[in-house]
């Protein structure tokens, strides 16, 4: 059965500062791999996609990375902002050698982060 | 303007009272989805369902049913809610699985706003 990591479970910084958000999975058979964002009472918005055969993506200021092998990505955020503060989920998308798509996400359970002025 | 709605938004009910929450999107999306959130435990998905009248279970589907007669609503039912199944529940939607190229783009899953569902 899958499991999703995120570590850390809680991070504050001061606004600028450049931060890694990482993700570990056990099973590396996957489709691909989503970072999500979560803002208080709200529901989920895709930020970033990394299908299996990629390393990377990149949107804005958002850099997110994947090993497939070695069941890491990670999330960098370059010169964060306050308005930055919101809960990152990631989510593996389960798959098989042969590439077919399955519909079963698994969710870490997310870091929340706080960007101070 | 392209949205998922979920209703009712919030709820509170009593054990073994037969609920409906239902779902709905307006963008001609062949996926979708239902989770849970619960504190310390994340996301996890309840049911999915690839297409019309083709649904497949998460990893917590025990206590919850669906159904798919349409391709814009999804509704999750809950027959005989207990207090476990208090939480706050997401569906989402996607053009296609996730996953599944698209003129080389990536397909992002759009979230509904949630609904808190409290179970006395």
């Amino acid at each position: 059965k899958q499991e999703v990591t995120q570590i850390p479970a809680a991070l504050s910084v001061p606004e600028g500062e450049n931060l890694v958000l990482n993700c570990s999975f056990t099973d590396s058979a996957i489709y691909n791999l989503q970072w999500f964002r979560q803002d208080p009472g709200k529901g989920l918005t895709s930020l970033l996609l990394i299908q299996s055969s990629q390393r990377e993506q990149t949107s804005g200021r958002l850099n997110a990375s994947l090993d497939k092998s070695s069941g890491r990505s990670t999330l960098y955020i370059a010169a964060s902002q306050p308005g930055d503060s919101a809960t990152y989920l990631c989510a593996v998308l389960g798959g098989d050698a042969g590439g077919t798509s399955y519909g079963k996400l698994t969710f870490g359970q997310g870091t929340i982060l706080t960007v101070h002025p | 303007e392209a949205q998922v709605t979920q209703n009712p938004r919030y709820l509170i009910t009593v054990t073994g009272k037969k609920l409906t929450v239902t779902c709905s999107q307006n963008m001609n999306h062949e996926y979708m989805s239902w989770y849970r959130q619960d504190p310390g435990l994340g996301l996890r998905q309840i049911y999915y369902s690839m297409n019309v009248e083709v649904t497949d279970k998460g990893d917590v589907p025990e206590g919850y049913k669906v159904s798919r007669k349409e391709k814009r609503n999804f509704p999750l039912i809950l027959e005989s809610p207990s207090p476990n199944q208090t939480s706050l529940y997401f569906c989402a939607s996607s053009r296609h699985p996730p996953g599944q190229e698209d003129m080389g783009s990536n397909q992002p899953q759009h979230f509904g706003d949630g609904t808190r569902l409290s179970i006395l």
